[in-house]
């Protein structure tokens, strides 16, 4: 089946520097992506819309310039989270849809130090 | 007020019990979702459903569009049903966005 592989799965990094996190659709392709974040028992939160070829839809309240989202191609989307805080420390998960389910990538448990 | 509320928060059951999760929603969906989240994280999409019902093994989801709700069941649950159990809608055809219900967390003792 549908597979969305998400990279890396465990991060910790220090704070002031930046992160990526690859997002990449297996076997379908993925014009639009779609990146959520998670606090501890808490329902994840969108973040942004990742659009192949043109600019990221980034929800209400969300740093455009501290979360950078590029969708190079049909299977990859990537969320780089530059000069990372504390605060940034988090599970931050990607989906894309191979109707009529949303595939959900492994996430990603970064911890700014 | 988060617009897709799920009931109960936290559910507790022994081995072989029947299950239901509640998920209710505030406006009219073109679909919903039940995802199943596990300790580590990741996510598996269970049902899409716009209406009707639908059966995957021991699981089964229900909607009711006029009563703006839905249900998942687990039939005769095991301790590897234990997880977060969430609830997600979109509210247009146009997209993919997904609104997320506050989760219910799911324990299945032997």
């Amino acid at each position: 089946g549908a597979v969305v592989s998400q990279h890396p799965s465990r991060v910790i990094c220090k704070s002031g520097t930046s992160v990526k996190i690859e997002c990449r659709s297996l076997d379908f392709q993925a014009t639009t992506m779609f990146w959520y974040r998670q606090f501890p028992k808490k329902s994840l939160m969108l973040m942004a819309t990742s659009n192949e070829g043109s600019k990221a839809t980034y929800e209400q309240g969300v740093e455009k310039d501290k979360f950078l989202i590029n969708h190079a191609s049909l299977t990859l989307s990537t969320l780089t989270v530059t000069s990372a805080h504390p605060e940034d420390s988090s599970f931050y998960i990607c989906s894309a849809r191979d109707y009529p389910k949303q595939i959900f990538g492994q996430g990603t448990r970064l911890t700014v130090v | 007020k988060n617009e897709v509320e799920q009931s109960p928060q936290n559910l507790t059951a022994q081995e072989g019990e029947f299950i239901t999760i509640n998920c209710s929603y505030s406006v009219g969906i073109s679909a919903l979702h039940w995802l199943q989240q596990h300790p580590g994280g990741g996510i598996v999409s269970l049902f899409m459903l716009s209406s009707g019902k639908k059966k995957h093994g021991r699981l089964i989801a229900t909607i009711n569009i006029q009563e703006k709700h839905s249900s998942l069941h687990i039939t005769a649950s095991h301790p590897r049903d234990s997880a977060v159990y969430i609830c997600a809608v979109t509210f247009s055809l146009n997209t993919d966005k997904l609104i997320f219900g506050t989760g219910t967390r799911l324990q299945v003792f032997p």
